[in-house]
């Protein structure tokens, strides 16, 4: 089974700062999803970021982007100049090539962003 | 994009009775649908999988008489809490892959539902 680990339960930054988040995972596949998730107070979960793992290129999008380490197995998040509304819980998340959507989810690591 | 409908978002509901979750894509169809349930400042821990026109599969651990699954259609899945109980108070969310059930899709979730047993 996965497993998938986050050792930072809180973080916080100020706005326009940078951000990294770490998480870890432990698989015994050589293909597979990795996922950050945010789930703000409103509880809605969000897709952040996405990394296929047959992909050696790291995921951006705007101002998030992942140091995916293979061989280390560690998926980092890196969130540039953040704004207060990336306040939230995030979430890192681990899905096999079979059944990518049944998503193993870490423990989560609350960021908040301040003035 | 594609769009996961839950309701209730919230319920609150007296000890022993039954609480019906439906979960709805909007505007995709889903042969597969997940449960998840998370308590306060935790993780998301996956209950079942809701498989359109078959038996829902759940994980190690859940009471598969205590929360039903059915997946009668290709955009509705529904959780019933049966006999609920105060242990059972926590926030359930659903969630489907956006776009049909291929093993790559990204999940869609649902805004969730906070059930609170009294």
């Amino acid at each position: 089974a996965q497993t998938v680990t986050q050792s930072q339960p809180e973080m916080s930054v100020q706005e326009a700062e940078t951000v990294t988040l770490s998480c870890t995972y432990d698989t015994s596949e050589s293909n597979y999803y990795l996922f950050w998730y945010k789930q703000p107070p409103s509880r809605q979960m969000i897709l952040v970021i996405r990394q296929e793992a047959y992909k050696q290129q790291n995921a951006t999008e705007n101002r998030f982007s992942v140091n995916f380490q293979k061989a280390a197995k560690s998926f980092s998040l890196k969130i540039s100049d953040s704004q207060l509304g990336d306040t939230a819980m995030y979430f890192c998340a681990f899905g096999n090539t079979g059944t990518a959507s049944k998503l193993t989810f870490g423990t989560g690591t609350r960021l908040q962003v301040t003035l | 994009g594609a769009v996961v409908s839950q309701h209730p978002s919230r319920v609150i509901c007296k000890s022993g009775t039954s609480v019906k979750i439906e979960c709805r894509s909007l505007d995709f169809q889903a042969t597969t649908m997940f449960w998840y349930r998370q308590f306060p400042k935790q993780s998301l821990m996956l209950m079942a999988t809701s498989n359109e026109g078959s038996k829902a599969t759940y994980e190690q651990g859940v009471e598969k008489d205590k929360f039903l699954i059915n997946h009668a259609s290709l955009t509705l899945s529904t959780l019933t809490v049966t006999s609920a109980h105060p242990e059972d108070s926590s926030f359930y969310i659903c969630s489907a892959p956006a776009g049909g059930s291929s093993g790559a899709n990204v999940l869609t979730f649902g805004a969730g539902s906070r059930l609170t047993v009294l």
